[in-house]
């Protein structure tokens, strides 16, 4: 098993640009995370899907989007991106045997210039 | 307000020395408690974790923590800290029974010397 997988590991952006993170798990979790990394503020929740979907808001929202494509997938987009967006970004996944545990990915780190 | 509290940014110690990592909640009712750690670089990798029932627990590679209702901490120990500890260590709270919303500490960034 791969686990949670996220691409891509690296992304230099404009301010204005727009991406997408993709994010994939092969545990048949049902609920998947966006989290961003800032430093000195730990892990903040950007959005999340319990199950398929659904979608619902997290702690710092604004600016982005998205998507549970199915039970594996669940992207993230920035449509204009901006300097504060600069940032980790890690998926997570939960469910099966152990239901209360979240799983990480390795992280997307992305500059927004 | 719902808070996790590291108080320590960053620690130092020798390899062979104990750890002692503090973690304090505020919280409404007892959550569902984590230690992640973080090597440089890299995803999150859960240390250990408290649900309910004996309030030492004990995880991966060593570690250890005891939940302490009164205090409400969640401190992670170690007793013989080694080289390849040296990495970044989050808390994390989440409410019983759905722990979609994690709350996380600010982490603690330990590094070891030989």
């Amino acid at each position: 098993n791969a686990g949670v997988t996220q691409t891509p590991k690296f992304q230099v952006l404009k301010t204005g640009q727009s991406m997408t993170l993709q994010c994939a798990q092969d545990m048949n979790h049902n609920s998947m995370y966006w989290y961003r990394q800032d430093p000195g503020m730990g892990l903040r929740l950007i959005y999340y899907s319990a199950s398929e979907g659904t979608t619902d808001k997290g702690e710092v929202p604004n600016g982005y989007n998205v998507s549970r494509l199915n039970k594996r997938e669940f992207s993230l987009r920035l449509e204009s991106a901006a300097p504060s967006q600069t940032s980790v970004y890690f998926c997570a996944s939960r469910g099966g045997s152990f239901q209360e545990t979240q799983y990480f990915g390795p992280g997307t780190r992305l500059l927004v210039l | 307000a719902q808070s996790v509290t590291q108080p320590d940014i960053h620690i130092t110690v020798s390899e062979g020395a104990s750890l002692e990592l503090r973690c304090n909640y505020s919280y409404g009712a007892t959550p569902y408690l984590f230690w992640y750690v973080q090597s440089p670089g890299q995803g999150l990798q859960l240390l250990l974790k408290y649900f309910s029932g004996d309030t030492l627990v004990q995880g991966i590679k060593g570690f250890e923590a005891e939940f302490k209702r009164s205090q409400s901490s969640f401190n992670l120990r170690k007793p013989s800290v080694h080289w390849s500890d040296a990495a970044e260590y989050f808390c994390a709270v989440g409410a019983r029974g759905n722990t979609d919303k994690l709350i996380f500490g600010t982490g603690t960034r330990l590094q070891v010397f030989p």
